[in-house]
């Protein structure tokens, strides 16, 4: 198992476009996090998968954000109509091992950085 | 609400040295854990180090130890014999321990080490 990949790395696009980032966790973990990253600050939760199921969204996921972990593998996030507010870093990790418990932690991918122009 | 709260933006040690990270939390649970996660340049997101709430021994990990003061609700990093590896953003984190595992993250201190 190689970890948990995001694609893409970097996605620069015009204020008005969707785009759609790819998380693929580690297969084993049961759980899978989304998580945006603006310059100098921590991460924020934004939305959370128990396999295939979204089993919260925070606040900060407005309705032109959506979230997809479909057959609970692989997970989508899409930003419609993107607004220069939404460049930030996107990161999506995965936990919980069978057996294990939230003292696991996570493990992250290395992001997404969007860049909306 | 759980808050976690680090009062150092940035921190600068010589290499060899040791320095302590800071990290304070807010939580009326019992039952939770804390973390610090280390992010380097390249951005990916490691974890150094976690404790468990009930434990009153400070976790360790080679150089890196933890300073636990569950009364005062801090969690303190402490690296020992610092290297140039150790520069990036160091983040602490908590979560319930019977939550959706939904971590709760500080504003990060930037560690620069000196050659």
């Amino acid at each position: 198992d190689t970890g948990v990949s995001q694609d893409p790395r970097h996605k620069i696009t015009k204020r008005g476009q969707n785009v759609t980032f790819r998380c693929d966790p580690i297969s084993e973990h049961n759980r899978l996090y989304w998580y945006r990253q603006t310059l100098g600050q921590g991460p924020e939760f934004l939305t959370y998968f128990q396999n295939e199921a979204q089993l919260e969204k925070s606040r900060l996921l407005s309705d032109r954000f959506s979230a997809e972990r479909p057959k609970g593998s692989f997970s989508t996030l899409e930003i419609q109509r993107t607004e220069q507010g939404d460049s930030a870093m996107y990161l999506c990790a995965s936990s919980l091992r069978p057996g294990g418990s939230n003292l696991d932690g996570y493990t992250f991918g290395s992001g997404t950085r969007l860049t909306v122009v | 609400a759980q808050t976690v709260t680090q009062s150092q933006p940035e921190m600068s040690v010589q290499e060899a040295e040791t320095v302590t990270l800071s990290c304070t939390y807010d939580t009326s649970e019992s039952d939770y854990y804390l973390f610090w996660y280390k992010q380097p340049p390249s951005r990916q997101m490691i974890l150094v180090i976690r404790q468990e709430a009930y434990k009153q021994q400070n976790a360790t990990e080679n150089r890196f130890s933890v300073n636990f003061q569950k009364a005062a609700k801090s969690f303190s990093l402490k690296i020992s014999d610092s290297q140039l590896g150790d520069a990036a953003m160091y983040f602490c984190a908590s979560v319930y321990g019977g939550s959706q595992g939904n971590l709760i993250f500080g504003k990060g201190t930037k560690l620069s080490v000196k050659p």
